[in-house]
C-alpha cells in the first residue's frame, strides 16, 4: 500500500524566513510526485510534477527536489502570501489516481 | 472560465436522503475524479474515470456512484446519506496521466 508522510504538520515562519518542508513516501513505482497548494476554503491549486530523482522545478519563492525516498519544498525568502497548506501526492498506477499526504500548513508573519 | 466547476458549494442532507454532486470541465480533459477531505486524513480518492463511458473504483467507494456518460460532465451520487460521509467533495480533471489535476472549488455537505 502506497504511503505518503509529510513533515512537519504545522510550521510558522517570520517573513523572510527560509525553510523547507518533507514529503516521504513509500510506494511500489513512483510514476510521479506532486506538490499542490491550498487555501483555506479552496481547493487544491498545482504547483509541480516531479518525475525521476535529481529532478528539480522551481516557481517564484518555491523550490521543490525529488530523491528516491522524499520530496523536499524549499520556500526561500517567504511572504505572508505563501500562507497556506501544502499538500504532496504520489502517483503508482494506472488511472491517474494520485495518493496524498495530510498536508504541512505554513503560517508566514510579518 | 476554463476550469472545474461544482455545484452546490454547500449542502445539508438529511440521513437516508440522496442527491448528486454535479462537476463539470470545459477543458477537454479526459481524466477525472472525485476525493473527500477530512481532517487529519487528506484527500481521499472516491472514484475516477479515464474517459467517457469508463470509471473504477477509488481508495473509499462505498455509498457513492459515479457515471461519464459525456467527457465535460462527472456527476457523483450519494445513494443513501449517512453522517460519515460528512465532508468536502473535490471535483478533480487532468489532460493526461501523469499531468497535474486542476481542482474545482468544492463542496461542503452535511448529514445530519
Amino acid at each position: 500500500e502506497d504511503q505518503v508522510t509529510q513533515s512537519p504538520e504545522a510550521l510558522r515562519l517570520q517573513e523572510g524566513e527560509s525553510s523547507s518542508l518533507n514529503c516521504s513516501y513509500t510506494v511500489s513505482g513512483l510514476r510521479g510526485l506532486f506538490w499542490y497548494r491550498q487555501d483555506p476554503g479552496k481547493g487544491p491549486e498545482f504547483l509541480f510534477t516531479l518525475y525521476s530523482a535529481g529532478e528539480e522545478k522551481e516557481k517564484e519563492r518555491l523550490k521543490a527536489t525529488l530523491t528516491k525516498k522524499e520530496s523536499f519544498l524549499h520556500i526561500t525568502a517567504p511572504k505572508p502570501e505563501d500562507s497556506a497548506t501544502y499538500l504532496c501526492a504520489v502517483l503508482t498506477g494506472g488511472g491517474n489516481k494520485l495518493t496524498f499526504g495530510t498536508g504541512t500548513q505554513l503560517k508566514v508573519e510579518l | 472560465n476554463a476550469g472545474v466547476t461544482q455545484t452546490p458549494k454547500f449542502q445539508v442532507l438529511k440521513t437516508g436522503q440522496s442527491m448528486t454532486l454535479q462537476c463539470a470541465q470545459d477543458m477537454n480533459h479526459e481524466y477525472m475524479s472525485w476525493y473527500r477531505q477530512d481532517p487529519g486524513m487528506g484527500l481521499r480518492l472516491i472514484h475516477y474515470s479515464v474517459g467517457a463511458g469508463i470509471t473504477d473504483q477509488g481508495e473509499v467507494p462505498n455509498g457513492y456512484n459515479v457515471s461519464r456518460s459525456t467527457t465535460e460532465d462527472f456527476p457523483l451520487r450519494l445513494l443513501s446519506a449517512a453522517p460519515s460521509q460528512t465532508s468536502v467533495y473535490f471535483c478533480a480533471s487532468s489532460l493526461e496521466q501523469g499531468h497535474g489535476y486542476t481542482f474545482g472549488s468544492g463542496t461542503r455537505l452535511t448529514v445530519v
